[in-house]
């Protein structure tokens, strides 16, 4: 069954600690992207990478680096840089030679302070 | 600045009637636009879509409505039911920009049966 695991679904960060997310996709898509959301707001764009071992920043990249060394893997790091990273972080991924398809994402990991 | 915006943070409606959610942008770049169904603590479950060329596309009850010289987007639900309680986002996708998308900030529909 194909799809995108984020794993884990809750995660709690001490004071200048970095942590990361996973995000690992088993649809062979080729572009995965990590996303923000904030109670009561949208999803804001933190990186992107449409191809293995290059991605760009979006939005709100501060705080955060990523890695693509495999197609399938995506992580995030959340590092002690970014003073409020409480926020549900969202993974999702398409496959951007398929014309006009919608992204498809994971369920989430919650991230809070402790 | 916000891109897209969706202007009603909440919606309510009986159960049988119609529901309109509404959503407009700025960016004239943005060719195509989808609408997500999300439930607190999940990820967003893709909805419908529509490419920039066209005005209307229908699946089922929902329905969405383009009106690029307004910049405007719809999405109709009929007739609604308590199971499509939910917050709805509207996104916009520039393929000049890495096929990211920008999404409106949401709105939480309640749908009373």
């Amino acid at each position: 069954d194909g799809g995108i695991t984020q794993s884990p679904k809750y995660l709690f960060r001490k004071e200048g600690q970095n942590v990361t997310l996973s995000c690992e996709q088993n649809l062979n898509h080729d572009a995965m992207y990590w996303y923000r959301q904030d109670p009561g707001q949208g999803l804001r764009l933190i990186y992107y990478s449409q191809i293995v071992n290059d991605f760009q920043k979006g939005d709100i990249a501060e705080g955060y680096s990523v890695s693509r060394e495999k197609k399938e893997s995506f992580p995030l790091t959340v590092t002690s840089a970014q003073k409020n990273p409480t926020a549900f972080y969202l993974c999702a991924s398409i496959n951007t030679g398929a014309g006009n398809q919608p992204q498809h994402f994971g369920d989430g990991t919650r991230l809070s302070i402790l | 600045d916000q891109q897209v915006k969706q202007n009603s943070p909440s919606l309510s409606v009986q159960e049988g009637r119609i529901s309109i959610l509404n959503c407009d942008y700025t960016n004239s770049m943005f060719d195509y636009f989808l609408w997500y169904k999300k439930y607190p603590a999940e990820g967003p479950t893709f909805l419908i879509s529509i490419s920039s060329i066209k005005d209307k596309n229908e699946d089922g009850r929902f329905t969405v409505f383009l009106n690029k010289s307004a910049k405007h987007l719809s999405l109709h639900i009929v007739p609604s039911q308590p199971g499509d309680s939910a917050v709805y986002f509207c996104a916009a996708r520039s393929t000049v920009a890495g096929n990211m998308l920008t999404f409106g900030g949401g709105t939480r529909l309640m749908v009373k049966p």
